[in-house]
């Protein structure tokens, strides 16, 4: 039974197109965070959300734009997606009840703009 | 903001053999180090994590010692097998319930030479 699973793994899109990464988490963790890595695998934070709210906001560009219909998801929406937004992103989520607890990540979407 | 720095970069071991990889932080206030390690193709998963209230912690082969304060803290593999091979991460974190992120280094890959 997977903890963090991400959909799709990979996606391939061209220049200025929408696309959307889902993310769903069944520990009922309160804690859910979009990492993004880049091409030298330095794992950088662009959002957390507790419990459907907004925590952290890493001066991501607005055209990312993070939404949480339950605490158990957090879906990652980019609008008009240019070269330099190819990585891998990883969801992850954890308690999150400020004893910093183990951070789960899901297997990442390896996203390729081309 | 926290920066979290690792060395090396890349480290050769004969299988057998020790490997200990090093990272020092920045933000006297973090007090959650976890060492996450990420196999080829997938998200990075906790190895181990020591609190500030530690100065070491040991889990069977894989150790952690932490000086908090020289503000650098270690990670030792010893009788290292090929399945060690990975990319291995140091975070750093603070307890702010629910506003919890980890500031990752920049990985070191570790390979085991059989």
């Amino acid at each position: 039974d997977t903890a963090v699973s991400q959909t799709p793994k990979y996606l391939v899109t061209q220049m200025g197109n929408d696309k959307s990464i889902k993310c769903e988490q069944n520990l009922g963790h309160d804690t859910m965070y979009w990492y993004k890595q880049d091409s030298k695998k330095f794992l950088k934070i662009m959002f957390s959300y507790n419990n459907k709210e907004l925590i952290i906001n890493e001066t991501v560009p607005n055209r990312f734009s993070p939404k949480s219909p339950d605490k158990a998801h957090l879906n990652l929406h980019i609008n008009s997606l240019e070269l330099g937004d190819s990585a891998v992103y990883f969801c992850a989520s954890s308690q999150g009840s400020g004893l910093n607890t183990e951070a789960f990540f899901g297997q990442g979407t390896r996203l390729t703009v081309v | 903001g926290e920066n979290v720095e690792q060395h090396p970069s890349t480290l050769s071991v004969q299988e057998g053999d020790s490997a200990v990889i090093k990272c020092t932080y920045s933000d006297s206030a973090s007090n959650y180090f976890p060492w996450y390690k990420q196999e080829l193709g997938k998200g990075p998963q906790l190895i181990i994590d020591i609190r500030s209230n530690v100065g070491e912690k040991k889990d069977q082969r894989i150790a952690v010692t932490l000086n908090k304060t020289a503000k650098h803290f270690s990670l030792h593999i010893t009788e290292t097998q090929p399945e060690d091979s990975a990319v291995y991460f140091c975070a750093a974190s603070k307890a702010n319930f629910g506003n919890e992120k980890l500031t990752f280094g920049t990985g070191t890959r570790l390979t085991i030479i059989p």
